[in-house]
C-alpha cells in the first residue's frame, strides 16, 4: 500500500519568514510526486516532479526531489499572508496515474 | 471553459436519507475522481473512474456508489446517508497521463455535506 507522510502537520511563522516542508513516501514504483495547495476551497496544482535532484521553482516556491532518500521539500522563501494555506503533496506510482495523498501541512503566515 | 463544476455547494441530509452529488468537467479528461476530506484526513480517494463506462473502488468506498454514463459527468451517490458522511467533498479530473505527460488533477470547488 503506497503511503504518504508529510511534516510538519501545522506550521505557524511570520511574514517575510522562510519555509521548508517535507513530504516523504513509500510507494512500489514511483512514478511523479505532485503538489498542491489548498486555500478556503479546492486544491490548486504547484509542481510535478519526476526526476531526483531537479528543482522546479515558481516565484518564492521551489521544489526538489531526492528519489534515492524517498522525500521531497517545498520551500517557500520570504512568506506572505497570501502564502497561508494547506499543502498537499501526493505520489503516483506504477502505471495508474492515480494519486495517493498525504495529510497535508496547514500554514499560517502572521502580518 | 468551466474547468470541474459540483452541484450541489452544500447540502443537509438526515441520516437514512439519499442523495446524488453531481460533478462536470468540460476539459476532455479521461480520468475522474471524488473524494472527501475530513479535518487533519487529507484528501481520501472513494471511487475513481478511468473512462466512461468503468469505474473502480478507491480508498474509502463504503456507502458510496458512482456511476459515469457519459464522459463529461461523474456522480456520487449516497443510498443511506450516516453522520460519518459527513464531510467535504471534491471531485477531479485529470489527463490520462503518459511518459512527459502531466497527471495533474483539476479540482472541482467541493460540496459540503451534513447528515443529521
Amino acid at each position: 500500500e503506497d503511503k504518504v507522510v508529510q511534516s510538519p502537520l501545522s506550521l505557524v511563522v511570520h511574514e517575510g519568514d522562510t519555509v521548508t516542508l517535507n513530504c516523504s513516501y513509500e510507494v512500489t514504483n514511483f512514478r511523479s510526486l505532485l503538489w498542491y495547495k489548498q486555500e478556503k476551497k479546492a486544491p490548486t496544482f504547484l509542481f510535478m516532479l519526476t526526476s531526483s535532484g531537479i528543482e522546479k521553482k515558481s516565484g518564492r516556491l521551489s521544489s526538489i526531489l531526492d528519489k534515492k532518500e524517498l522525500f521531497s521539500i517545498l520551500n517557500i522563501t520570504a512568506t506572505q499572508t497570501g502564502d497561508s494555506a494547506v499543502y498537499l503533496c501526493a505520489v503516483t506510482s506504477g502505471g495508474s496515474y492515480i494519486p495517493t495523498f498525504g495529510r497535508g501541512t496547514s500554514l499560517i503566515v502572521h502580518p | 471553459n468551466a474547468g470541474v463544476t459540483q452541484t450541489p455547494k452544500f447540502r443537509v441530509l438526515k441520516t437514512g436519507q439519499s442523495m446524488t452529488l453531481l460533478c462536470a468537467q468540460d476539459m476532455n479528461h479521461e480520468y475522474m475522481y471524488w473524494y472527501r476530506q475530513d479535518p487533519g484526513m487529507g484528501l481520501r480517494l472513494i471511487h475513481y473512474s478511468v473512462g466512461e463506462g468503468t469505474t473502480a473502488k478507491g480508498e474509502v468506498p463504503d456507502g458510496y456508489n458512482v456511476s459515469r454514463l457519459k464522459k463529461q459527468n461523474f456522480l456520487l451517490g449516497l443510498e443511506s446517508a450516516a453522520p460519518s458522511q459527513t464531510s467535504v467533498y471534491f471531485c477531479a479530473s485529470s489527463r490520462r497521463g503518459g511518459p512527459g505527460s502531466p497527471e495533474t488533477q483539476y479540482f472541482g470547488p467541493g460540496t459540503r455535506l451534513l447528515v443529521l
